[in-house]
C-alpha cells in the first residue's frame, strides 16, 4: 500500500529548531519529486517545499533560508529540517508525493502539528 | 508569490451544480496546464480530485470535473451530494518552480 507517515512535530518555543521526518512505503522516494505543504489552524494550505528526484529543491519565500528539505534514500524517509522557528510557522504540516508528469500532489501523510510558542 | 484567488464560499441544494473559480496570473494558471484541485474534509489530509486542469484521477466521481480559461481554472461539481461538502484549494506550478495554492472554497450543501 502507498503510504506517507509524518512524525517529529510538537511544541517548540520561538527560535527554536525542529526535525520533521515522513516514511514512505510502497514506493521510493528518491524516485519521485516530494513536497512539504502546512496549514495553519483555521487557514488555507501553503506549499512550504519541494526535492525533485535529481536532488534539487525549492522553497516558499516565507521558509527560504530557515527551512531545508532532504531525503535518506536507504531510510525512504523524507525529511524537514527548520531552524529559526516563528509563531506563524504553527501549522500541521503534510508531506506529499508530488507526480513529475503532472504536478499534483496524489499521495498525502496525515500531518504532524508544530506549534510554536513561549 | 502570491496565493490564487478563489471564492470564500459557495453553497448549492443536493443534485445542482456549482463552479468554484482559481483566478491567477500567466506565470502560473495562464502559463501551465498543472492547475490541481483538492477536497479536504474537516480534520483530514487533502485528496487529489483533478490533475493537469481537467483529468481526473482513478477513483473520483465523474461528477467532478475542470477546466481553464486564460488565467482563471474551474471546477464544476454536479449532481451535488451531502458528501461533497468540503473545502476545495486549487493549486499550479508557477515560473518559479514552486506551487501556488489558492486561498480555499467552502462549499456548502444546503
Amino acid at each position: 500500500e502507498v503510504q506517507l507517515v509524518e512524525s517529529g512535530g510538537g511544541l517548540i518555543q520561538p527560535g527554536g529548531s525542529l526535525r520533521l521526518s515522513c516514511a514512505a512505503s510502497g514506493f521510493t522516494v528518491s524516485s519521485n519529486y516530494m513536497s512539504w505543504v502546512r496549514q495553519a489552524p483555521g487557514k488555507g494550505l501553503e506549499w512550504v517545499s519541494v526535492i525533485y528526484s535529481g536532488g534539487s529543491t525549492y522553497y516558499a519565500d516565507s521558509v527560504k533560508g530557515r527551512f531545508t528539505i532532504s531525503r535518506d534514500n536507504s531510510k525512504n524517509t523524507l525529511y524537514l529540517q527548520m531552524n529559526s522557528l516563528r509563531a506563524e510557522d504553527t501549522a500541521v504540516y503534510y508531506c506529499a508525493r508530488v507526480s513529475a508528469a503532472y504536478y499534483g500532489m496524489d499521495v498525502w501523510g496525515q500531518g504532524t502539528t508544530v506549534t510554536v510558542s513561549s | 508569490q502570491s496565493a490564487l484567488t478563489q471564492p470564500a464560499s459557495v453553497s448549492g441544494s443536493p443534485g445542482q451544480s456549482i463552479t468554484i473559480s482559481c483566478t491567477g496570473t500567466s506565470s502560473d494558471v495562464g502559463g501551465y496546464n498543472y492547475v490541481s484541485w483538492y477536497q479536504q474534509h474537516p480534520g483530514k489530509a487533502p485528496k487529489l480530485m483533478i490533475y493537469e486542469v481537467s483529468n481526473r484521477p482513478s477513483g473520483v466521481s465523474n461528477r467532478f470535473s475542470g477546466s481553464k480559461s486564460g488565467n482563471t481554472a474551474s471546477l464544476t461539481i454536479s449532481g451535488l451530494q451531502a458528501e461533497d461538502e468540503a473545502d476545495y484549494y486549487c493549486s499550479s506550478y508557477t515560473s518559479s518552480s514552486s506551487v501556488v495554492f489558492g486561498g480555499g472554497t467552502k462549499l456548502t450543501v444546503l
